[in-house]
């Protein structure tokens, strides 16, 4: 059970988009949508920005989004802000009733 | 709102047995998953294992051997215990509650403690 694979970094300029992609296998990402993503800015705990691929808990804000294409899930976040510098995790059911976490992508507003 | 504590010793020896108790400040234990997360300083999160009201539970591959989470539901708590520590266990230890089928994504977190492996 490998970590998802993630960019160790990405970064934009205040109101562009970008994209974080998580890449799995056939046995996680690609055989459940059961995709998560986590925002954790430094010294708190992670906070769920989308779970089940891509769906938005309530509270969170549209300009993030889900999706999924094979292997790969990804994250996107439009109108970036600066609030939005962070790391983010996703996370994937595995199988066999097991989890696994993604490597982790550090977002800089620049 | 529901809130998640973490507690427990900061300092655990070589070889010894790290034990954490996740506090639900309600009663809301009897009704989702339950589970243990760690983040070594620096680097990523890792999934522990979790357990259902139930008493069921599941675990890391890579912990198993190691890992044992328990329940007590009259006392709102669920609590982990890794055997045999080693500074390889040093980490953020958080306590999450899993919701959806399975109880795959993770909508509530502690705060967090860290636990620090060393003689």
């Amino acid at each position: 059970q490998s970590a998802l694979t993630q960019p160790a970094s990405v970064s934009g300029s205040p109101g562009q988009s970008i994209t974080i992609s998580c890449t799995g296998t056939s046995s996680d990402v690609g055989s459940y949508d059961l995709v998560s993503w986590y925002q954790q800015h430094p010294g708190k705990a992670p906070k769920l920005m989308i779970y089940e691929g891509t769906k938005r808990p309530s509270g969170i804000s549209s300009r993030f989004s889900g999706s999924k294409s094979g292997n790969t899930a990804s994250l996107t976040i439009s109108g970036l802000q600066a609030e939005d510098e962070a790391e983010y995790y996703c996370c994937s059911y595995a199988g066999s009733s097991t989890s696994v976490f993604g490597t982790g992508t550090k977002v800089t507003v620049l | 709102q529901v809130q998640l504590q973490e507690s427990g010793p900061g300092l655990v020896k070589p070889s010894e047995t790290l034990s954490l108790t996740c506090i639900v400040s309600d009663d809301s234990i009897s009704s989702y998953y339950w589970s243990w997360i760690r983040q070594p300083p620096g680097k990523g999160l890792e999934w522990i294992g979790y357990i259902l009201y139930s008493g069921t539970t599941n675990y890391n591959p890579s912990l198993k051997s190691r890992v044992t989470i328990s329940i007590d539901t009259s006392k709102n708590q669920f609590s982990l215990t890794l055997s045999s520590a080693t500074a390889a266990d040093t980490a953020v230890y958080y306590c999450a509650r899993g919701q959806g089928w399975g109880g795959w994504y993770f909508e509530l977190w502690g705060r967090g403690t860290l636990v620090t492996v060393s003689s």
